[in-house]
C-alpha cells in the first residue's frame, strides 16, 4: 500500500536554528498537507499546498515557517528560527485529487527543541 | 480551536463487545467526518468516513452514525478486538478547504 514516508523521525535541535523536515507524499497525491500534534494536545492543521503554493495556513504557520516542493518528490517543512514551542509531532499527509477525502499521513517527524 | 470534541478520554472493553466512541462538533458547514486510528510512534490511519448526506456508514466491524441536527457522530466498533486498542480521533472538514479540524482522541483498551 502507497505510503507518506517522513524523515527523520526525530529531530532535537537547539533554540534559534533552524530545522527542515521532509516528506515524500504519495506519487499521485497533488494536495500536500502538514500538521502538527504538541504532547498532550489536538493534531492541528498547519498548512495545505498545492498546484506549487499555499493554498491555506494556518495562524500557526508564521513568518518562522515555510514549506517548499523543491523537486518532483519532496515536500518540506522548515521552520528558520526554532523556539521552545515549536517541539512537537509533525505529521506530513498527502490526499488524491477527486473522489478521496481520507488523508493518507506520514508517521510524523519528533521534533525537540532544547 | 473547539470545532470538533471528543468528550471521553478513554474508553475500556472487553473483547468482543461493542465499542462506541462519540464526537460533537460546533460548525455548521462541516460537511464530511472522518475518524482515524493512531498507533503510538505512527501517524493517524484513516479508517472510515460519512459524508453529510448520510446518517450511517458502515465498513466491515466499523460503523458511523451522523446525526447532523444534533451535530454529533459516533463509531461503532463490533466485535471489539485487542487490536483495535489505540487513540481514536475524530476529524472534520468543509468541501470548500479539505482542512481537517481533529478532537483530541479517545484512547481505546480492549482488554482480553
Amino acid at each position: 500500500e502507497p505510503e507518506v514516508t517522513q524523515t527523520p523521525s526525530h529531530q532535537v535541535t537547539q533554540m534559534g536554528q533552524e530545522v527542515i523536515l521532509r516528506c515524500v507524499p504519495i506519487s499521485n497525491h497533488l494536495y500536500f498537507y502538514w500538521y502538527r500534534q504538541i504532547l498532550g494536545q489536538k493534531v492541528e492543521f498547519l498548512v495545505s499546498f498545492y498546484n506549487n503554493e499555499i493554498s491555506e495556513k494556518s495562524e500557526i504557520f508564521d513568518d518562522q515557517f515555510s514549506v517548499e516542493r523543491p523537486d518532483g518528490s519532496n515536500f518540506t517543512l522548515k521552520i528558520r528560527s526554532t523556539k521552545l514551542e515549536d517541539s512537537a509531532m509533525y505529521f506530513c499527509a498527502s490526499r488524491v485529487t477527486t473522489g478521496g477525502y481520507g488523508y493518507t499521513f506520514g508517521s510524523g517527524t519528533r521534533l525537540t527543541v532544547v | 480551536d473547539q470545532q470538533v470534541k471528543q468528550n471521553s478520554p478513554s474508553l475500556s472493553v472487553q473483547e468482543g463487545r461493542i465499542s462506541i466512541l462519540n464526537c460533537d462538533y460546533t460548525n455548521s458547514m462541516f460537511d464530511y467526518f472522518l475518524w482515524y486510528k493512531k498507533y503510538p510512534a505512527e501517524g493517524p490511519t484513516f479508517l472510515i468516513s460519512i459524508s453529510s448526506i448520510k446518517d450511517k456508514n458502515e465498513d466491515g466491524r466499523f460503523t458511523v452514525f451522523l446525526n447532523k441536527s444534533a451535530k454529533h457522530l459516533s463509531l461503532h466498533i463490533v466485535p471489539s478486538q485487542p487490536g483495535d486498542s489505540a487513540v481514536y480521533f475524530c476529524a472534520a472538514s468543509e468541501l470548500s478547504d479539505y482542512k481537517l479540524s481533529f478532537g483530541a482522541g479517545t484512547t481505546v483498551t480492549v482488554r482480553a
